[in-house]
């Protein structure tokens, strides 16, 4: 398996809270991605890396932040957290040269 | 990146082939197809990708038309563990910050 891990795997976090979800990669992979996945929506990309402090939006990316600032880490912030952002988070790597993607386990965040 | 279209939800026998389809009509010529499946609650998981020619690998082959404006995904022998969602999705392969987005996938389930 790639070397990709989140953490935590489960969260349950108070509306308001701030929340940071962590992405870490032994791959030395050039690219990271975090999505969300809701029922009825498939996976949605939140933000995503293409290296070293160099981030984008994705589709769904009001509400969140994100940084990199070493190649095996993203971060993953939730400044306020709301309601409608409990959801599975995933993470995902690729390399420079388009190789497949690969996927973390996910983390499970409920907001109360 | 193209958008892709797949039906919503499929199923199939066990022992049977199952034949998902794609469509990513607007596709350009230095875009690849790739699936990708997700069995329930954990990573998707790379399968295959192509860019003209037909492709085979141990778990799957992969028929793209000749215009590239669709694709079949065939699982020749499909079994319970098939069940998943399956996404297809379409890359510029050189674009060095690429979004990899996903829509909602097929939904396939393979019946005893």
């Amino acid at each position: 398996d790639a070397g990709i891990t989140q953490s935590p795997r489960h969260k349950v976090t108070e509306t308001g809270t701030p929340v940071t979800l962590r992405c870490h990669q032994t791959e030395n992979h050039r690219y990271m991605y975090w999505y969300r996945q809701d029922p009825g929506h498939g996976l949605r990309l939140i933000h995503y890396s293409y290296g070293v402090k160099d981030t984008d939006k994705g589709e769904v990316s009001d509400g969140y932040s994100v940084s990199r600032s070493k190649t095996e880490d993203f971060l993953l912030t939730l400044e306020s957290a709301t309601s409608s952002q409990t959801s599975v988070y995933f993470c995902a790597i690729r390399g420079q040269d388009y190789t497949e993607a690969f996927f973390g386990q996910g983390t499970r965040l409920t907001v109360v | 990146d193209a958008k892709t279209t797949q039906p919503t939800s499929m199923d199939c026998a066990e022992g049977r082939a199952a034949n998902l389809p794609c469509n990513h009509s607007t596709i350009s010529g230095n875009e690849y197809v790739y699936w990708y499946r997700q069995i329930h609650s954990q990573g998707p998981q790379y399968i295959i990708h192509g860019l003209k020619n037909n492709e085979t690998n141990e778990m799957a082959s992969l028929i793209i038309t000749e215009d590239r404006k669709s694709s079949t995904l065939i699982l020749p022998h499909a079994t319970l563990r098939d069940t998943a969602v399956y996404y297809c999705i379409v890359i510029n392969r050189g674009g060095a910050n690429s979004k990899l987005t996903f829509g909602k996938g097929i939904t396939l389930s393979v019946r005893p």
